[in-house]
């Protein structure tokens, strides 16, 4: 499976965009690209997944480029309430890759 | 909607004693996976299932087993526990069939503390 690099952690003003790129150099041609969301003693939550391009959904936006070998996970607008551990996984659909491993999330801390 | 219900929410024991933390996956999910997670650690894969057969094993320890039922809840056995067992346990579901999502399920975690 792809091994994924993010920054340790980010800082960020409520009201700002965040974007928190991933690195997956070794990403396979059936692999997608899922981030998760992680608060204190809470099970991860999906937050978006994709391929190629460009996919938008209610909280976030995911930019892949054509090369795919790294990921941006854009959050519009941040709260206190994004502050939380993102992490990105690299791997095929959640099912056919039974062995979908976390790598070192990101912790964004929103502050007024 | 049903989740990922996890049980017990927290449980102590003592070194060398034995525990079991259960998974009630979402209802027509067919796959579960568990995590550990260490305090200020990342989840760690452990093993998984797909229909109650073993799909994949992570870093799981042998004084561990798991095995995913007919009604396809999960339970994960450890015995002999050690300190370093201590973590939270997480347990994800996942249906084979709405491969399109993606989306694994989390349950809040069973919180295991070892004295």
């Amino acid at each position: 499976l792809a091994k994924t690099t993010q920054p340790i952690s980010m800082d960020s003003y409520e009201g700002q965009e965040v974007n928190i790129t991933c690195s997956h150099n070794n990403i396979a041609t059936n692999d997608y690209i899922t981030w998760y969301q992680q608060f204190p003693s809470q099970g991860p939550r999906f937050i978006i997944q994709g391929y190629k391009t460009k996919v938008t959904n209610e909280v976030a936006s995911l930019f892949i480029p054509a090369d795919r070998k790294s990921s941006t996970l854009s959050l519009p607008r941040v709260s206190l309430s994004d502050t939380a551990v993102y992490y990105c996984l690299v791997g095929d659909r959640a099912g056919t890759a039974s062995k979908l491993t976390f790598g070192t999330g990101t912790r964004l801390q929103v502050t007024l | 909607a049903a989740g990922v219900i996890q049980s017990p929410r927290h449980l102590i024991k003592e070194k060398r004693e034995t525990a079991t933390l259960k998974c009630y996956p979402i209802p027509r999910h067919d796959t579960v996976y568990w995590y550990q997670q260490g305090p200020g650690q990342d989840p760690q894969f452990l093993i998984s299932f797909y229909e109650k057969m073993q799909s994949d094993k992570g870093s799981i320890p042998d004084r561990f087993s798991a095995q995913q039922f007919s009604d396809y809840h999960s339970e994960l056995n450890m015995s002999s526990l050690e300190l370093g067992d201590s973590a939270l346990y997480f347990c994800a579901s996942h249906s084979q069939i709405n491969l399109h999502t993606g989306e694994l399920f989390f349950g809040e975690g069973s919180r295991l503390t070892v004295l």
